[in-house]
């Protein structure tokens, strides 16, 4: 079993929807980070939290650490918007251990 | 915010040369960089952690004499596949991190295709 399972795998939405992605993760964590990947492959850090709640612009995440998961949510969701999402968590020596990622597609 | 760069972005090489890529954080000091690399729609797998001045800690499976890493300066981290096989193929990433601190800074990546 993965130690970072991401759910969904894929996504699709209508432009405007609200959007939620969800990470479990099954080891203790100093830090958990959610990542977009755009289809060149370059990697944004969208958030790194240890607990509670963050909010950047119409992304949000949360984050239980009793229950060992976080959620990413979009709201009003935009076709730019559509990319790879990744949760990461951090472990021992800062060693990230990375989810498989979801795919989202937002269509206009 | 913070910002690191790699080079070059993409790089097409023939079986048997030698590939090398550069890590380098623009706007900050990193004692810790890591190399990733990714297969096409899998994770990405961690394959070293680098630190300034020392040697790299590789991860189990993945051979140190092939993916030699440098980290020369709290700047810059070099890896460098050495004689470059097709299964070599891949995205390989770094990311760099400030002492005493869980953030990472991810490059934009390096596609590597080895013919």
């Amino acid at each position: 079993k993965n130690e970072v399972e991401q759910s969904p795998q894929n996504l699709t939405a209508q432009e405007g929807e609200f959007i939620t992605i969800n990470c479990s993760y099954s080891v203790g964590i100093s830090a958990l980070h959610w990542l977009q990947q755009h289809p060149g492959g370059g990697i944004v850090s969208l958030f790194m939290l240890s607990s509670g709640k963050k909010k950047h612009g119409r992304l949000i995440a949360t984050i239980n650490i009793q229950e060992k998961h976080s959620s990413l949510h979009i709201t009003a969701s935009h076709p730019r918007d559509s990319a790879v999402y990744i949760c990461a968590v951090t472990g021992s020596n800062y060693k990230l251990t990375f989810g498989k990622g979801t795919l989202l597609t937002v269509n206009p | 915010g913070a910002v690191v760069s790699q080079h070059p972005s993409r790089v097409i090489c023939k079986s048997g040369t030698s590939v090398k890529i550069e890590c380098r954080s623009l706007d900050f000091q990193a004692t810790t960089m890591f190399w990733y690399r990714q297969f096409p729609k899998k994770s990405l797998m961690l394959m070293a952690t680098s630190n300034e001045g020392s040697k790299a800690t590789y991860e189990q499976g993945v051979e140190k004499d092939k993916f030699l890493i440098n980290h020369a300066s709290l700047t810059l981290s070099t890896l460098t596949v050495t004689s470059a096989h097709p299964e070599d193929s891949s995205f390989y990433i770094c990311s760099a991190r400030v002492d005493r601190a869980d953030t990472q800074y991810f490059g934009p990546g390096t596609r590597l295709t080895v013919l």
